[in-house]
C-alpha cells in the first residue's frame, strides 16, 4: 500500500526556535515536494526535490531549506521560526508525471 | 504561465442532488489534470485525472469529470451526493513530458451536503 507519513503530526514551538519536519515514503518515488496550506490561499509549493540532493525553490521558499540524503526521507527545516509560519505542512511524492501522494499533514504552531 | 481557477469557495448542496465543481485552467500546451479530496483534518487524496483519451474520466465513489479542451475546463460532477462527500475538492493542472514537475492547484472548494 502506497504510503507517505510526516512526523510530527502536531507541532508547537516559540518563534526563535528551529524546526523540523520530516517525511517519508515507501513508494521509491524520485520527486518530492513540501507545500504548506492556509485557510483562503490553497496550497503553496515551498520547495520540489527531484532526487536526493537535487533541490528546488518553489513558490514560497524564503525561511524554509530542505535536505534530502535519502530518497525515502525529505526534510523540511525552518531557521528560527516566525509566527506567520504558522500553518499546516504537506507532504507529496510523485512518480515522474502522474497523481501526487500526500502526506497527512503536519500542524506547526509558532508561538 | 499555467494558472487554475475553481470559482466557487464553497457549494452546499442537499443530500442525493446531483453536483457539479467547476474548473478553469489556464495552460497552452497538453495540460495533465487531476481532482484530489481533502477530508477534515487529513491530505489530498486522488479522485480522478485526465491524461489522454476519453474526455469523460471515471473516478472513485461515482466522480466523473469532462475535459473539455475548447472551454480549458475540467469540470467535476457527481450524480447523487452523499453526507459522506462534505469536503475540500481541488483541481489541479500540470504539463506532460519528461520534466513535468509542478503541480498548480485551484484554492479548493468546500463543498457541504446537507442530510
Amino acid at each position: 500500500d502506497m504510503k507517505v507519513t510526516q512526523m510530527p503530526r502536531y507541532l508547537i514551538k516559540r518563534m526563535g526556535e528551529n524546526v523540523l519536519l520530516e517525511c517519508g515514503q515507501d513508494m521509491s518515488h524520485e520527486t518530492m515536494y513540501w507545500y504548506r496550506q492556509d485557510p483562503g490561499l490553497g496550497l503553496q509549493l515551498i520547495y520540489i526535490s527531484y532526487d536526493v540532493d537535487s533541490n528546488s525553490e518553489g513558490d514560497i521558499p524564503k525561511g524554509y531549506r530542505v535536505s534530502r540524503k535519502k530518497r525515502e526521507h525529505f526534510s523540511l527545516i525552518l531557521d528560527s521560526a516566525k509566527t506567520n509560519q504558522t500553518s499546516v505542512y504537506f507532504c507529496a511524492s510523485r512518480l515522474t508525471v502522474y497523481e501526487q501522494y500526500f502526506g497527512p499533514g503536519t500542524r506547526l504552531t509558532v508561538l | 504561465a499555467q494558472s487554475v481557477t475553481q470559482p466557487d469557495a464553497r457549494v452546499t448542496v442537499s443530500e442525493g442532488a446531483s453536483l457539479q465543481l467547476r474548473c478553469k485552467y489556464s495552460y497552452s500546451g497538453t495540460p495533465y489534470l487531476f481532482w484530489y479530496v481533502q477530508y477534515p483534518r487529513q491530505g489530498l487524496q486522488l479522485l480522478l485525472k485526465y491524461y489522454s483519451g476519453d474526455p469523460v474520466v471515471q473516478g472513485v465513489n461515482g466522480f466523473e469529470a469532462e475535459f473539455i479542451k475548447s472551454n480549458s475546463s475540467f469540470h467535476l460532477r457527481k450524480a447523487s451526493v452523499h453526507w459522506s462527500d462534505s469536503a475540500v475538492y481541488f483541481c489541479a493542472v500540470s504539463r506532460g513530458g519528461t520534466n513535468a514537475y509542478k503541480v498548480i492547484f485551484g484554492k479548493g472548494t468546500h463543498l457541504h451536503v446537507l442530510p
